[in-house]
């Protein structure tokens, strides 16, 4: 079993869908928990991280289940912009420490 | 904020020939850098994970004497592909930690783009 499992879609949406990503993690004892987007050929850049208690910034908001491993990320209104590969990343320590464990992916294109 | 440059940003060589990668911390000192490898359509795998002055860690796997791993500044970490084949063309992209620039403190490089031909 993958360590970090993602749908790998795509997803195509019109503009101002809402769409939600969701992911699985394989390791129990994982302490930290993120959403990257990657646009083609760039490097990962961090979209927001992820509390148990569910966190929301603007028109993204990403909850976390512990007890079911569970991950998910759902962005409202849909822009143009938001066309990338959503990675979902595990770190098994918490803070700045340890290496990042990335998902495959899940790629999303938004159409006008 | 932190940032963390890598050269070149796409390379093409000849198989049998070694390639070196850079990746340099412009504003901070980067204790630990992480080396990625993507390849089409799969997730980043981390390749080693290296500390300045000491020998890097290699994930089960990837081969130390063919990935060479040089980080003997706090500014410089250095990855080289020795005698590259056609299977090693892939995106490489390597990660500092910053934990003093923001909590969740991973900086990344702009990635490289080989292509062994």
């Amino acid at each position: 079993r993958k360590e970090v499992e993602q749908d790998p879609g795509p997803f195509n949406v019109p503009e101002g869908a809402t769409v939600a990503f969701n992911c699985t993690y394989s390791n129990s004892a994982s302490q930290s928990f993120f959403w990257y987007r990657q646009d083609c050929r760039k490097e990962p850049k961090l979209l927001m991280s992820v509390y148990s208690s569910g966190n929301e910034d603007g028109r993204f908001t990403a909850q976390l289940n512990r007890a079911s491993q569970y991950i998910s990320l759902l962005i409202r209104d849909s822009k143009l912009s938001d066309s990338a590969t959503y990675l979902c990343v595990v770190n098994m320590k918490g803070g700045s420490q340890g290496n990042l464990i990335f998902g495959k992916g899940t790629k999303l294109s938004v159409k006008p | 904020g932190a940032v963390v440059s890598q050269h070149p940003s796409w390379v093409i060589c000849k198989s049998g020939t070694s390639v070196k990668i850079e990746c340099r911390s412009l504003d901070f000192q980067a204790t630990t850098m992480f080396w990625y490898r993507q390849f089409p359509k799969q997730s980043l795998m981390l390749m080693a994970t290296s500390n300045e002055g000491s020998k890097a860690t290699y994930e089960q796997g990837v081969e130390k004497d063919k990935f060479l791993i040089n980080h003997a500044s706090l500014t410089l970490s250095t990855l080289t592909v020795t005698s590259a084949h056609p299977e090693d063309s892939s995106f490489y992209i390597c990660s500092a930690l910053t934990p003093g620039f923001s909590f969740y403190g991973y900086t990344f490089g702009s990635g490289t783009r080989l292509t062994v031909v």
